[in-house]
């Protein structure tokens, strides 16, 4: 069964330091891997998207890594603000016909002040 | 380029009753789709469109209906609410791709 498995489900952390989320999929045939940033109430905006031979893609003080062996990716953000307390999902996407998205559940980072 | 935009933003709306939400996506992206948004549940994929047709669907009731125009304007209609619907309702859009971008979605309530 296609799943993807989002951890910690939430997470709280003081402004200035780092902290890394974790999602770990069955997805098979994967395509990519996306990781989104959602503000409550507003729609997802991706962050990264890494395919199957890329391992690591940053965005800012963002750092996606993948590791399509282990079926494994994390988010490691650096430095944190305030304005990175929201949902992060990582979504799988395996082509079958067309192509389909599994979503995590996401995580919810809260940056204390 | 715009991005992808969703109207109404909010909506409040009676148990029984019927709703119709719109999303426009990115000009030139012919692939639109739907999901709904629960604190508990994460997204759900309803359905995408593809030039009018619809191309894939999730596993949600025959209440969920949606459509898609010849601009690639897509509809999405609930009928019959039940208080379970209320949700946030995201519009995505694609180029036919792996890409997905998505819209800020629509706050459904229903009481």
């Amino acid at each position: 069964k296609n799943q993807v498995e989002q951890s910690p489900q939430s997470l709280i952390i003081l402004e200035g330091k780092n902290c890394t989320l974790q999602c770990n999929y069955t997805v098979s045939p994967f395509s990519n891997l996306r990781w989104y940033k959602q503000d409550t109430g507003r729609g997802p905006v991706s962050l990264t998207i890494m395919t199957f031979s890329e391992n690591t893609k940053s965005n800012g003080r963002y750092t996606a890594t993948l590791d399509a062996d282990t079926k494994q990716s994390s988010l490691h953000i650096t430095a944190s603000q305030l304005s990175d307390s929201a949902s992060y999902i990582c979504v799988v996407s395996f082509l079958s016909g067309t192509y389909k998205y599994i979503f995590g559940t996401g995580t919810r980072l809260k940056v204390l002040a | 380029k715009a991005g992808v935009t969703q109207t109404p933003r909010y909506l409040i709306k009676t148990r029984g009753q019927q709703v119709t939400l719109s999303c426009s996506p990115i000009s030139g992206h012919r692939s639109v789709s739907w999901y709904q948004q629960t604190p508990g549940q994460g997204l759900q994929f309803l359905f995408e469109y593809f030039s009018e047709t619809q191309r894939n669907k999730g596993n949600f009731p025959g209440r969920f209906s949606g459509r898609q125009f010849s601009n690639s304007r897509s509809e999405m209609n609930v009928s019959t609410l039940e208080l379970g619907d209320s949700a946030l309702y995201l519009c995505a859009s694609s180029p036919q791709s792996y890409e997905q971008y998505f819209g800020p979605g629509t706050r459904l309530t229903v009481t």
